[in-house]
């Protein structure tokens, strides 16, 4: 069975603050998303990365994948309380319908 | 508008109740997925549908029964249900490269 562990679990920071959330397994994946979920709604694709070292940025929001594609790392520069929500990685083997959701990082932003 | 409309988004019923999930996509997706979110678990795939039929049942118990009449359409019944069941049922269509759309979930608590 595949593992995706996410760290920190939780997350409390200040607005304005730096924040990175881990995305790691001892398994490849062909790629790896990055979901968010806000209380009371179901999860939003963020990015996809695909290639290992490759690096996405979405404004304030910064994907890497490893290199061995097996491990990934979201940062996110100056925090904002829109950013508050639950962060999953979710990594994609063989074929497109396998997704294995990491254990999902709930950050919290306060002004 | 999530693309992807669950209904109920609230259920509560007693262990002998019989009730069913709704999930309605028109995004010309091919596959839909039914997945569970339970507190401090990760995301649990359930089933699998391509093109109507199921290509995956992640050992879920009988008491849990899908249905999928056609590609924008997926049923979840519910019949002698668990407390332990109470969760958050989430549908999902995919995407040709792979990546999911969730709908806003239905919140079950089985009493």
């Amino acid at each position: 069975t595949q593992l995706l562990e996410q760290s920190p679990q939780f997350l409390s920071i200040q607005e304005g603050e730096n924040l990175t959330v881990y995305c790691n397994s001892s398994s490849v994946f062909s790629s790896l998303q990055w979901y968010r979920q806000e209380p009371g709604e179901g999860p939003v694709l963020l990015v996809t990365v695909v290639t290992g070292g490759e690096v996405k940025k979405l404004k304030r929001l910064t994907f890497q994948f490893g290199d061995a594609r097996k491990d990934s790392s979201l940062h996110i520069t100056a925090a904002q309380t829109g950013d508050t929500g639950l962060y999953l990685c979710a990594g994609v083997t063989g074929t497109a319908s396998k997704l294995t959701f990491g254990t999902g990082t709930r950050l919290q932003v306060t002004l | 508008e999530t693309g992807v409309t669950q209904t109920p988004r609230h259920l509560v019923m007693g262990m002998t109740n019989k009730k069913s999930l709704k999930c309605e996509q028109h995004l010309g997706h091919n596959a839909m997925y039914w997945y569970k979110q339970s507190a401090k678990k990760p995301l649990e795939l359930m089933f699998v549908y391509n093109f109507k039929e199921q290509t995956e049942n992640n050992s879920v118990p009988s008491r849990f029964s899908p249905e999928c009449p056609n590609s924008s359409h997926l049923f979840l019944h519910l019949h002698t249900l668990q407390p332990e069941d109470s969760a958050l049922y989430l549908c999902a269509s995919r995407m040709n490269t792979g990546e999911l759309f969730f709908g806003e979930g239905s919140r079950l608590t089985v009493l």
